[in-house]
């Protein structure tokens, strides 16, 4: 079974500064997919973005980024430039190629961005 | 458009009462899914619908009873809930069931009372 750790509960950064999410994961697989998701206090799940395990290249979506170290298990998200709309929840997601569709989800890291 | 539709918003409802959430995608994806999120927490899967056809039942109690009429519409049938299901319902959906590889659009959700 795959678990997915998030270590920081909380975090806040100032407006226009730059912050960093971790995400850890255990899987014994080889082919999967990790993902970042935004929940803003109007609760709908938004795609931030993806990383397939196969690429070495590290996702990127405008401010967002990913530090994703496939032997550590490590898939952190980089958040440059820090706009109060940031403010949310964010969850890390596993997929694993092998077991359909089924996300398996950290616990989820609350982003204050402070003005 | 990755636009995935939820009703109602909101509900309120008695131990003894019949609800009925909706949810709605046209980006002809086949892959359709029920989540349950507790305040803080991340989402729990419940229920997967591939091709519409019921592929995954996380041991949903009987009170929670899915429909998928067709391939642009998912529900979830309530009856004789408990306190303790009131919770956020969130619907995605997903390109290719049984891929392992499709990412899952989030509706808004539908925030459930039962009293």
């Amino acid at each position: 079974a795959q678990t997915v750790t998030q270590s920081q509960p909380e975090m806040s950064v100032q407006e226009a500064e730059t912050v960093t999410l971790s995400c850890t994961y255990d899987t014994s697989e080889n082919n999967y997919y990790l993902f970042w998701y935004k929940q803003p206090p109007s609760r709908q799940m938004i795609l931030v973005i993806r990383q397939e395990a196969y690429k070495q290249q590290n996702a990127t979506e405008n401010r967002f980024s990913v530090n994703f170290q496939k032997a550590a298990k490590s898939f952190s998200l980089k958040i440059s430039d820090s706009q109060l709309g940031d403010t949310a929840m964010y969850f890390c997601a596993f997929m694993n190629n092998n077991a359909g569709n089924m996300l398996t989800f950290g616990g989820g890291t609350r982003l204050m961005v402070k003005p | 458009d990755t636009e995935v539709t939820q009703t109602p918003k909101h509900l309120v409802m008695g131990m003894t009462n019949k609800k009925s959430l909706k949810c709605e995608q046209h980006m002809g994806h086949r892959a359709m899914y029920w989540y349950k999120q507790k305040a803080k927490k991340p989402p729990e899967l419940m229920f997967v619908y591939s091709y519409e056809k019921l592929s995954i039942n996380e041991s949903v109690p009987s009170r929670f009873s899915p429909e998928c009429p067709n391939s642009s519409l998912l529900n979830l049938h309530l009856h004789a809930l408990q306190p303790e299901d009131s919770a956020l319902y969130l619907c995605a959906s997903s390109q290719s069931p049984g891929q392992g590889q499709e990412t899952q659009y989030f509706g808004p959700g539908t925030r459930l009372l039962v009293l």
